[in-house]
Formats: structure tokens, C-alpha cells, sequence
């Protein structure tokens, strides 16, 4: 089946430490989105990439960083930059449709 | 900048109908989406409104009014399964059609027995 794919789904760290968030799609689709999710709160884009080998920054980049070395895979570093990390994070995939398909996301935990 | 406003709460009764409302205020705009959000689940894609007009999929519709920036949700039939948080979303405009979704915070549906 199709889908994209959010690994793992509970992630805790220590403070100070970079963490990569994966993110994997089989769906065929150029564009691919990270999201931010705080309690109660909509979605904010922290980046994006609608082809390999290039991304732009969202709303929030700051104390991120991403790469789209293959169609298939847009990895999320969660840098020690970051200063409030603790969030769910979604991934997610557009094809040629209006529909953005999101992942189950990874919840992550900094204490 | 760039808002939308949508209730934060809404709570109805199995078997009624409930609208959730949603105004924008964007620089560019191509049209308004909707996604529907179970409790610490991923959003799932319900509608999409580009032009003026109402859309129907079974028992949600979607509404939008590019003159008044505003579109709303229409759930008909409200069922147990229905209680969960729907965004709006703001495809935005521009030069490049990058598919950038700007969302709003949400409503939370308890739909009640």
C-alpha cells in the first residue's frame, strides 16, 4: 500500500542534543512538507521541497534543518539551536492533487 | 500578515448538523482546504474549495465565498465518530504553485451522544 511513513513515533532526548526525525514516502509525489503541531495549536511549516535536491524554508526554519537527497526521503534535523523542541511533528507528501497526505507523526520529548 | 480565524470549540448532539466557520486574510490565494484531525492522529484531507460555491461529499460539504474571504464546513448526519478537530487551510498564491498549506488553529467537534 501507499503511504508515507513517520519513524519513530516517540522520541525523547536530552537537551543540547541534534535529532533526525525520518520521513518516507512510496507515493510518487515531488513535494514534500514538515509541519510543527503544539498542543491546541494548527500546523506551522518549518520546510518544504517540491523536487530533489532543493528545499525552502517555512514559517518557522529557524533551529532546523532538512535534506531531499531521494524522492522518496525528507529527513528533519532537529538542531540543539532549537529552543523549544518538545512538539509532534508531521510530515507529508502532495502529487498532482490539492490533497496534502500526512504521515502519523513523531512526537518529540526534550527534557 | 497572514490569519484565519476559525471557532476554537464546537459541541452537538449526534444526528444534527454543525458549521464550522472559517475567515481568511491572505496575500495570495488560490483556495480553501479542510482536514480532519483525530486525537493525536494525522490529518486527513476532507474537501477543497478554489472557487465560489458549495461542494458536497456524503455527509460533508464545503462552502466558500472568495468576496468575503470566508468558507465554512457543513457536517450533516453528526456521528460519534465525527468528534475531532477540522482545519481550515489557505492554499497560497503567487508566482511559483509551491502547495504551501497555511492552516488555522483548529476546532475542536465533541459531537454528544
Amino acid at each position: 500500500d501507499g503511504g508515507i511513513t513517520q519513524s519513530p513515533k516517540y522520541l525523547f532526548r536530552k537537551e543540547g542534543q541534534n535529532v533526525t526525525l525520518s520521513c518516507e514516502q512510496n507515493l510518487n509525489h515531488d513535494a514534500m512538507y514538515w509541519y510543527r503541531q503544539d498542543p491546541g495549536q494548527g500546523l506551522r511549516l518549518i520546510y518544504y521541497s517540491q523536487i530533489v535536491n532543493d528545499f525552502q524554508k517555512g514559517d518557522i526554519a529557524e533551529g532546523y534543518s532538512v535534506s531531499r537527497e531521494k524522492k522518496e526521503s525528507f529527513p528533519l534535523t532537529v538542531t540543539s539551536a532549537q529552543k523549544n523542541p518538545t512538539a509532534f511533528y508531521l510530515c507529508a507528501s502532495k502529487g498532482r492533487s490539492y490533497e496534502q497526505y500526512f504521515g502519523p507523526g513523531t512526537r518529540l520529548t526534550v527534557t | 500578515g497572514q490569519s484565519l480565524e476559525q471557532p476554537s470549540e464546537v459541541t452537538a448532539v449526534e444526528g444534527a448538523i454543525v458549521q464550522i466557520n472559517c475567515t481568511y486574510q491572505t496575500s495570495g490565494f488560490y483556495g480553501l482546504s479542510w482536514y480532519q484531525q483525530h486525537d493525536g492522529g494525522a490529518p486527513t484531507f476532507l474537501s477543497y474549495n478554489a472557487l465560489d460555491g458549495l461542494e458536497e461529499t456524503g455527509r460533508f460539504s464545503s462552502f466558500l465565498s472568495r468576496s468575503d474571504s470566508y468558507g465554512y464546513l457543513l457536517l450533516q448526519e453528526l456521528q460519534m465518530k465525527d468528534s475531532a478537530s477540522y482545519f481550515c487551510a489557505v492554499r497560497e498564491g503567487g508566482s511559483s504553485n509551491t502547495g504551501k498549506l497555511i492552516f488555522g488553529q483548529g476546532t475542536t467537534l465533541q459531537v454528544k451522544p
